[in-house]
C-alpha cells in the first residue's frame, strides 16, 4: 500500500519568515495530495490540495508544489503569522481507492514573534 | 447545514467493554470514514465507506465494527474495548469521484482503562 513520509516533524520559524514542510509517497498511482491544519484539540482541516495534471498551485500566502517524477511534494507558507502554527498533514490517495486517504505523521508549525 | 457530526465527544471505559461512536454527516456524500489520531502517528483508516450498505476494512481495522445502513449515519462500533484503543477518533466524509475533498468531524477522544 502506499507509504506517506514527513519531514521535518517539528518547525520553528520567526513570524514573517517562509515554511517549508516535505513529503514523500511510494505509490507512482497516487494523484490526490491534500494538506491539512489542525489546531490544538480541533479537526483537521483542508487548506490547499493538489492533483497530479497540475505541478503548482498557489492561495494567497500558502503553496503546494509536487514532483510526480521524484514522488515528492511540498507546503510552502509565506510571511508566516503566529496563527499558522499548528499541526500539518500532508495524505495522497492513488485512483480509484475512494476514500483510502494515506496521511504523513505531521508537522508541527511554531510561529515566534 | 451542520456538516460531520460525531458523538459523544469524550468517553471512558473500562477494558472489555462496548461501544459505538457515533457520526453523522448532512451533505448527502457518498463516502464516509473513520480514522485514529494517535500522537506522532498521523491519521489511520480504520474502516470506509462508498455507499449504503457497503463498507470496507482500512489500515488498522482489527476490534472495530461498521455499518453503513443509510447515507447520513456510519456508526463505529468497539466490540470489546482495550487500552490499545485509547485514541482520538475522527470521521469523515466526502462526495463521491475522485480527488473530493475530505470533512473532518470534531471528533471523540476515547480512553480505556
Amino acid at each position: 500500500g502506499e507509504n506517506v513520509e514527513q519531514h521535518p516533524s517539528t518547525l520553528s520559524v520567526q513570524e514573517g519568515d517562509s515554511a517549508v514542510i516535505k513529503c514523500t509517497y511510494s505509490d507512482s498511482a497516487s494523484n490526490y495530495f491534500p494538506w491539512y491544519k489542525q489546531e490544538l484539540g480541533k479537526r483537521p482541516q483542508l487548506i490547499i490540495d493538489i492533483r497530479s495534471n497540475v505541478g503548482e498551485k498557489k492561495d494567497q500566502r500558502i503553496a503546494v508544489t509536487l514532483n510526480k517524477t521524484a514522488k515528492h511534494f511540498s507546503l510552502h507558507i509565506t510571511e508566516t503569522q503566529p496563527e499558522d502554527s499548528a499541526v500539518y498533514f500532508c495524505a495522497a490517495s492513488p485512483t480509484g481507492t475512494a476514500s483510502k486517504l494515506t496521511f504523513g505523521t505531521g508537522t508541527r508549525l511554531q510561529v515566534t514573534l | 447545514n451542520a456538516g460531520v457530526t460525531q458523538t459523544p465527544k469524550f468517553q471512558v471505559l473500562k477494558t472489555g467493554q462496548s461501544m459505538t461512536l457515533q457520526c453523522a454527516q448532512d451533505m448527502n456524500h457518498e463516502y464516509m470514514s473513520w480514522y485514529r489520531q494517535d500522537p506522532g502517528m498521523g491519521l489511520r483508516l480504520i474502516h470506509y465507506s462508498v455507499g449504503a450498505g457497503i463498507t470496507d476494512q482500512g489500515e488498522v481495522p482489527n476490534g472495530y465494527n461498521v455499518s453503513r445502513s443509510t447515507t447520513e449515519d456510519f456508526p463505529l462500533r468497539l466490540l470489546s474495548a482495550a487500552p490499545s484503543q485509547t485514541s482520538v477518533y475522527f470521521c469523515a466524509s466526502r462526495l463521491g469521484g475522485f480527488n473530493q475533498p475530505q470533512h473532518f468531524g470534531d471528533g471523540t477522544r476515547l480512553s480505556i482503562l
